[in-house]
């Protein structure tokens, strides 16, 4: 069955540094999204992309946040000067057909820590 | 008042037990309502997806919307140690992203 794999599962780094987050989402879904989960608290959303461009984004996705699509297969999401409130579950997800169609399909996660 | 509103649980409940688990919303522009499963230190999994008022059942699962109360509900009958997870409504309006509710913790015990 086809899945949303992220990369690292874990990611510890010191407050300040930039972190890259990894994903490759289900290869004929064309929307990506970035949620993020603060230990003990609600999924919130940080941003969607279709067609190599940003189409919706939420008020955590600031400045210090930037997606990309480097290739045809991965999804990052970097944080430019990391900060101890960006520990926090990272999600990836993918949808088909975007927000009309199909739900989007979740990864496992990579953790962040900040320290 | 929150968008989305959720108890966190935790819920306990004996293996073989029906389960409800509700949201609560105040946006009644809300169209699409979901529910996931998420299991400990996993991503949410896509579990039912209805539109607008009603019922819709799968195995076990059936998930109920009343837009007139604006609540939603999911049932889980038989409920089995291995549905031990968290439960995250999610709903949204037209086209735009979802807005997640908190999540239940549910705990079935043998």
């Amino acid at each position: 069955e086809p899945e949303v794999t992220q990369t690292p599962s874990h990611q510890v780094t010191q407050m300040g540094q930039e972190v890259i987050l990894r994903c490759v989402p289900i290869s004929n879904h064309l929307y990506f999204y970035w949620y993020r989960q603060i230990l003990g608290q609600k999924v919130e959303f940080l941003v969607s992309f279709y067609n190599n461009e940003i189409s919706e984004k939420s008020e955590i996705f600031d400045d210090q946040f930037s997606v990309e699509r480097p290739d045809g297969s991965n999804f990052t999401l970097k944080i430019r000067s990391t900060k101890l409130e960006d520990s926090a579950m990272y999600f990836c997800a993918s949808s088909e057909g975007g927000p009309l169609a199909t739900e989007a399909f979740f990864g496992q996660g990579t953790r962040l820590t900040v320290v | 008042q929150k968008e989305v509103e959720q108890d966190p649980g935790p819920l306990s409940v004996p293996e073989g037990a029906i389960v409800s688990l509700n949201c609560t919303y105040s946006n009644s522009a809300f169209q699409y309502f979901m529910w996931y499963r998420q299991y400990s230190r996993k991503g949410p999994e896509l579990l039912m997806y209805t539109y607008s008022s009603g019922n819709k059942e799968d195995g076990r699962f059936t998930a109920q919307v009343d837009k007139s109360s604006k609540y939603i509900s999911l049932f889980i009958r038989d409920s089995q140690p291995s549905d031990s997870a968290t439960y995250l409504c999610a709903m949204r309006r037209g086209s735009y992203i979802p807005t997640f509710g908190r999540g239940t913790s549910l705990i079935v015990h043998p």
